[in-house]
């Protein structure tokens, strides 16, 4: 069945370094979408997806659709204490009605 | 406008009574979607909702849980003889169309099973 990994599961940065989490599906995804959910919180839609290879960008965050639609990525530039949280990636597998929400990487920003 | 909502909050039962977890989701959204999130897991997809019906029960842990929707408009999801490992979060979500559109969440309702 349809799986979404995301690595790694958690993430400890200093503030000020980068992020990256990596969302990785067993089937190709007709789009994906990017949540956040802070601690004692629900998920908060970020971003997305579409298109294959498509990249986009908010402030200091950038998302990437890999070319196969099988993968994406989140990247955080010179995290912030507020960044702190745990980022679920979630796709739609073609013809399916669901998200399938990954497993999601928890950050941590140590100031 | 108004978010998604939950009631209750919160939730203690003891082991074996039943429990109704309502959603009232954004007005207008035809989609709506139940998740579990238990503590400090990801999110597992329950059951989804087009309008009234649910064309996607597959996620339903087992046949102690159902989940009917109104109206196009409030859902209630109902465990029976609740177990200690139903304790969780659950989530509801809803979207005004269900593949190409954002899902918001509600508070979530926090179920702990005694």
């Amino acid at each position: 069945g349809q799986q979404v990994m995301q690595i790694p599961q958690y993430q400890h940065v200093q503030e000020g370094e980068d992020f990256t989490t990596y969302c990785n599906s067993s089937t190709t995804l007709s789009n994906i979408q990017w949540y956040k959910q802070r601690p004692g919180g629900h998920p908060v839609f970020l971003i997305q997806l579409v298109k294959s290879g498509e990249v986009k960008k908010q402030k200091r965050l950038t998302f990437q659709f890999g070319e196969a639609k099988k993968n994406s990525s989140l990247h955080i530039t010179a995290t912030q204490t507020t960044d702190v949280g745990t980022y679920f990636c979630a796709g739609f597998q073609t013809g399916a009605n669901n998200l399938f929400f990954g497993t999601g990487t928890r950050l941590t920003v140590i100031p | 406008g108004a978010g998604v909502s939950q009631s209750p909050s919160n939730k203690v039962t003891e082991k074996g009574k039943d429990v109704e977890l309502r959603c009232d989701p954004i007005s207008g959204h035809t989609a709506l979607y139940w998740y579990r999130q238990s503590l400090g897991q990801g999110l597992e997809f329950l059951i989804y909702f087009q309008g009234n019906s649910a064309p996607d029960k597959s996620g339903l842990p087992s046949d102690r849980f159902s989940a009917e929707r109104t109206g196009g408009s409030v859902s209630t999801l109902t465990i029976q003889r609740t177990q200690q490992e139903d304790s969780a979060v659950y989530l509801c979500a809803s979207s005004f169309d269900p593949k190409a559109w954002e899902q918001f969440f509600g508070p979530g309702t926090r179920l702990t099973v005694l």
